[in-house]
């Protein structure tokens, strides 16, 4: 099964200033139609997870385009261009085609 | 709009059983399946299965499935979650979510219930 790691593990930022995390894979994660559904999700404290990017770079309904997802080889990148207090939480990249599903460990995002 | 809602609270002692329902509403229940995640406090996510809406098909994690049943019933649009053996390092918030309706094809995972909190203890 392929493992994803993420880092940094928790994230101290300063709002109004880009943030990088990264999720890495131990293998390629191209399905095979051709398409890499790498996906990221977000987790504010007390909610449930939300969707915020799939297949590596495109934003889900409603997310603020300061988001946004890219690739490099088997390392993928959540970036937020410009840090807001409510992107304050936890982010997950996930494999939606590993079947069974296994979620990067979890980035902590904090002021 | 599409809305997954999750029964209540649960207080459960060590061995017993917990059986949680989400009730999907706003899209067409058996075009799709329901994951199930569990996240302990102050943890990671963890998911447990699928089960189909379209045909009943499952897929459990290997940790669970001589535990756990998922199930669907389409006349009333709830999926079901039943997890048996209980210990204490089950307390978790449980979460439905809504899921492709085929086994190896790429997930949703667009849509999550308000989560469960299961509460194992004597």
């Amino acid at each position: 099964d392929v493992v994803l790691t993420q880092s940094p593990i928790s994230l101290p930022v300063t709002l109004g200033q880009p943030a990088y995390i990264s999720c890495r894979a131990t293998q390629s994660l191209e399905f095979s139609d051709g398409n890499t559904y790498l996906s990221w999700f977000q987790q504010r404290p007390g909610q449930s997870p939300r969707p915020l990017i799939y297949r590596i770079s495109n934003r889900d309904s409603g997310v603020p385009d300061r988001f946004s997802g890219s690739e490099s080889g088997t390392d993928f990148t959540l970036t937020i261009s410009r840090v807001e207090a409510e992107d304050v939480g936890v982010y997950y990249c996930v494999l939606a085609t590993q079947w069974p599903k296994t979620f990067g460990q979890g980035t902590r995002v904090e002021i | 709009q599409v809305q997954l809602v999750q029964s209540g609270a649960e207080v459960k002692k060590p061995g017993a059983s917990v059986k949680v329902s989400c009730k999907a509403s706003g899209y067409i229940f058996s075009h799709f399946g329901v994951s199930w995640v569990r996240q302990a406090a102050g943890q990671g996510l963890e998911w447990m299965g699928w089960v189909s809406a379209y045909n009943g098909n499952t897929n459990y994690a290997q940790i669970f499935k001589t535990r756990v049943t998922m199930t669907t019933d389409s006349s009333t649009s709830t999926a079901y979650l039943e997890l048996r053996s209980l210990r204490s390092d089950d307390t978790a918030v449980y979460y439905c979510v809504r899921d492709t309706f085929s086994f190896g094809a790429a997930s949703l995972l667009d849509y999550w219930g308000q989560g469960t909190p299961v509460i194992v203890s004597t």
